[in-house]
């Protein structure tokens, strides 16, 4: 069954902690983002990667990090710089350039 | 950035009627998509038009792209309560075809 898989679907974190989300594509995509959504509004870029070895930063990089040392993962590490985490985080893929995205079902970081 | 801003925020609209979401972007793109959106889960691509592209259809949906005006619309025709989600549009930038900026969305409420 092809898709993408995040987990977990709820992560907490604790003040000064760093944390991982995990994001595995098997759609042989070469193209793999990160979204935050803050309740009520629409997606903001994080990273994105064109390819594997390779990301950009998107709009909201700080306090975020990643690697894509293979092309079906795209994890990101949400640093203890990021004063203000919780929210809804999107993984997504695609193929090729001016392709659609396929997205993941998403992680809920929260604060304790 | 070139982030689509969409309007209305929020409509909320009886079943069989249309609906009509705007979208307006800022800079120039390749292609503009549309995709929908369940609370708390990943997001679904429902249609994409080119930028040399000025309408398209997909089923009971209908979208149009003004470059001109950078300015794109999605009609759904006759509603259904199981249309009731929120929709976004996404833009590329003609400098990056795979940095991928969405809009806010509009929550789009279908009464039986």
């Amino acid at each position: 069954d092809g898709g993408i898989t995040q987990s977990p679907k709820y992560l907490f974190r604790k003040e000064g902690q760093n944390v991982t989300l995990s994001c595995e594509q098997n759609l042989n995509h070469d193209a793999m983002y990160w979204y935050r959504q803050d309740p009520g509004q629409g997606l903001r870029l994080i990273y994105y990667s064109q390819i594997v070895n390779d990301f950009q930063k998107g709009d909201i990089a700080e306090g975020y990090s990643v690697s894509r040392e293979k092309k079906e993962s795209f994890p990101l590490t949400v640093t203890s710089a990021q004063k203000n985490p919780t929210a809804f985080y999107l993984c997504a893929s695609m193929g090729r350039t001016n392709e659609k995205l396929f997205f993941g079902s998403g992680t809920q970081l929260s604060v304790l | 950035s070139q982030q689509g801003e969409e309007d209305p925020q929020a409509l909320s609209i009886q079943e069989g009627e249309n609906a009509t979401m705007n979208c307006s972007y800022k800079t120039s793109i390749n292609n503009l998509q549309w995709y929908r959106q369940n609370s708390g889960r990943g997001l679904v691509h429902l249609i994409l038009i080119r930028s040399n592209e000025r309408e398209k259809h997909s089923g009971r949906l209908r979208v149009t792209l003004d470059t001109s005006k950078k300015s794109s619309s999605l009609l759904i025709t006759a509603s259904r309560a199981a249309d009731t989600s929120s929709y976004f549009c996404a833009t590329d930038g003609s400098d990056s075809s795979y940095k991928l900026i969405f809009g806010s969305g509009t929550r789009l409420l279908v009464r039986p």
